[in-house]
Parts: C-alpha cells; structure tokens; sequence
C-alpha cells in the first residue's frame, strides 16, 4: 500500500538554526513527493515537489530530494526564520491510485528569536 | 484566481442539529476533495470526486456523514445528526486533472459541535 512517515514533532529551533524534517514512504508505482506548509489559520499550501527519483525540489529556501533508494524525502533549510513556524506535511501520489493524495502526520515547527 | 472558496469559516452548532459545509473548487479544476483535521487523527481524506462523480469515500466515518457535487462549481459536506467527536477542521481542496499532481486547499471550516 501507500503510506507516509514523517518525524513527530514538535520542533523547536532558535533563528538561523538548520532544520531538518524526515520523511519516508511506501508506494506502490513511481510517486510523486510533495512537501506542503499550513500556516496558523490557514490551509494547505504546497512548498516544494519532486516527480521522480533523484529530483530536488526547492521553494523559499527549503529543498528535498526524492531518495528512490531510501524511499526518502527530508526536508531541509540552511537558516530557519520565526516566519517559517508553521507544521510541515510529507505527501505522495501515484498515477496507480487515481488522483488520491497520502499524507503524513504533520510536523509542527516553532522557531524562535 | 479567488482559490478554493469554503464556507462558513466557523461553525458552532449543538449536538443533533445538522451541519453543511460548502465548497467551490477553483475554476477548471475537476477533482474536489474533502479532508477532516484533528490533532489525534491528523489530516483524513473523507471522500473525492472527479468529473462531479464521487471516487472514493470509504473515509467517511459513517452514515450522518454525506457528500454531494452537483456541478463543477459547487460541493457540500453534510452531518445529519452532528456530534461533539465531529468537532474539527474541515477542508476542501482541488486539482486541475484527473491525474493532477498538485492540490489546492481552501482556508478550511472551522466545526464545533457543543
């Protein structure tokens, strides 16, 4: 089946800090990866996406890279802002699945001045 | 673009009454989708549809719970009888394709059930 596992949170960084967020999955067929940030109060927005194996998708910053032999996509950013608290979410897709998205748990980032 | 347009944004009812949720998906976009949020569960798919025809609701969590999309424009999320355990976030997203692979949220609505 289809699945995502991401790092429980949450985190808590001091301004300019390195983040990491982990992010693994099972699929089954060639998934897409997305990483999506929800703001306080607001919905879902993409942040980065990679579409096959050894892409890096990157936006404000943050950049994963799809790891086809990890089964995985970890969330980074060399120097964190207190505007990018927020809670991270992991996802794939598969063209085998119809257009159903998997997400994961979330992950709740502070960072603080 | 206005984005995914949800409403109410906030909804306080008390238990038995029913509720509607309202969505209107981005304009093009053939794939409407409604998720729940709460801290325990998270982010769950409830139900989508595609071409306006429902795909998959096997995450709705039972019979009070129903959806319907009547046109490319327009969606409700229904609970008949409500219950405080329904209290959560309630989110509708689209996507331009049958096989999109990017989805667009709405702000959410915001359900408490006293």
């Amino acid at each position: 089946g289809n699945s995502v596992t991401q790092m429980e949170g949450p985190v808590t960084l001091s301004e300019e800090a390195f983040l990491t967020i982990n992010c693994t999955y099972t699929a089954t067929g060639y998934p897409s990866l997305f990483w999506y940030v929800q703001y306080p109060g607001e919905g879902l927005q993409l942040l980065l996406k990679a579409t096959k194996a050894d892409d890096k998708g990157s936006n404000k910053g943050f950049e994963a890279t799809y790891r086809k032999e990890t089964t995985s996509f970890h969330l980074e950013k060399g120097s964190v802002q207190v505007s990018d608290s927020a809670v991270y979410f992991c996802a794939l897709h598969t063209s085998n699945t119809g257009n159903q998205f998997y997400f994961g748990t979330g992950t709740s980032l502070t960072v603080i001045p | 673009d206005a984005g995914v347009i949800q409403s109410p944004r906030h909804e306080v009812t008390e238990m038995g009454q029913e509720v509607t949720l309202r969505c209107k998906p981005i304009s093009g976009h053939n794939s409407l989708f409604w998720y729940r949020q709460t801290m325990m569960r998270g982010l769950e798919l409830l139900i989508y549809f595609n071409n306006n025809v429902p795909i998959d609701d096997s995450g709705m969590p039972e019979d009070r719970f129903s959806a319907k999309m009547p046109n490319a424009s327009f969606s409700t999320l229904k609970i008949q009888p409500s219950e405080p355990r329904d209290s959560a976030v309630y989110f509708c997203a689209s996507s331009p394709s049958d096989r999109a692979t990017e989805q667009y949220f709405g702000p959410g609505t915001r359900l408490t059930v006293t």
